[in-house]
């Protein structure tokens, strides 16, 4: 069975703190992705990676990077958390291009205080 | 600006009556359209996708079309059931590489 995980299901981090968000998969996909998911907002993309190493902005890369050292590993990084950043974030992987599904994990509710 | 939109208003249907859900977009010319579905606190699992050259896509109970001229996809699901409740998220990819996600609509079948 596919699986795409997350490093936590639930995270509480003060303001300015550094967090990481920890994302696998095992299915030997090429394109991983980060979303954030907000009421009334939908799913924004926040960065994806099409290969080892490689790395593009999404549609809200500000106060987030990533990073992509292994392929089926793909981590999202808050700098300085903010309040703003408290959301539900979800990592999703592709075989390889638009016409494939993407496969999602659960998902890590993060609480910024 | 680019937008995806997708039933504002939550949808309550009867169980057995088919559910009729909408996905709008502008500024787009997407080659591939996918659905998903969300259940509470979880991730959203992918449904059916429908290229840009196909009217129709069906898969058991549910029913994508596709319509490029109106820039319109409807999702049906028929039969509908109580487990059918969820929301539902549509998805455009355009470049080849990521995908756009409406905001979804949330979906109660009543028994």
């Amino acid at each position: 069975d596919v699986k795409v995980t997350q490093s936590s299901r639930y995270l509480v981090k003060r303001t300015g703190e550094k967090v990481f968000l920890e994302c696998v998969q095992d299915m030997d996909h090429e394109n991983m992705f980060w979303y954030r998911q907000d009421p009334g907002l939908g799913l924004r993309l926040i960065y994806f990676s099409y290969d080892v190493k490689m790395k593009e902005k999404g549609d809200i890369p500000e106060g987030y990077s990533v990073s992509r050292e292994k392929k089926e590993r793909f981590s999202l990084i808050l700098e300085s958390a903010s309040t703003n950043q408290t959301s539900m974030y979800l990592c999703a992987s592709t075989l390889a291009g638009g016409k494939d599904e993407q496969f999602f994990g659960p998902g890590t509710r993060l609480t910024v205080l | 600006s680019q937008k995806i939109e997708q039933n504002s208003e939550a949808l309550n249907i009867q169980e057995g009556k088919t559910a009729t859900l909408t996905c709008n977009y502008t500024n787009y010319s997407p080659a591939y359209l996918q659905w998903y579905r969300q259940d509470p606190g979880r991730g959203p699992v992918f449904l059916l996708l429908i290229r840009e050259n196909e009217k129709e896509k069906r898969k058991e109970r549910l029913k994508v079309t596709f319509d490029t001229t109106l820039k319109q996809s409807l999702f049906h699901i028929t039969a509908s059931q109580p487990a059918d409740s969820a929301t539902y998220l549509c998805a455009l990819d355009e470049d080849g590489n990521q995908f756009y996600f409406g905001t979804g609509t949330s979906l109660t079948v009543i028994p």
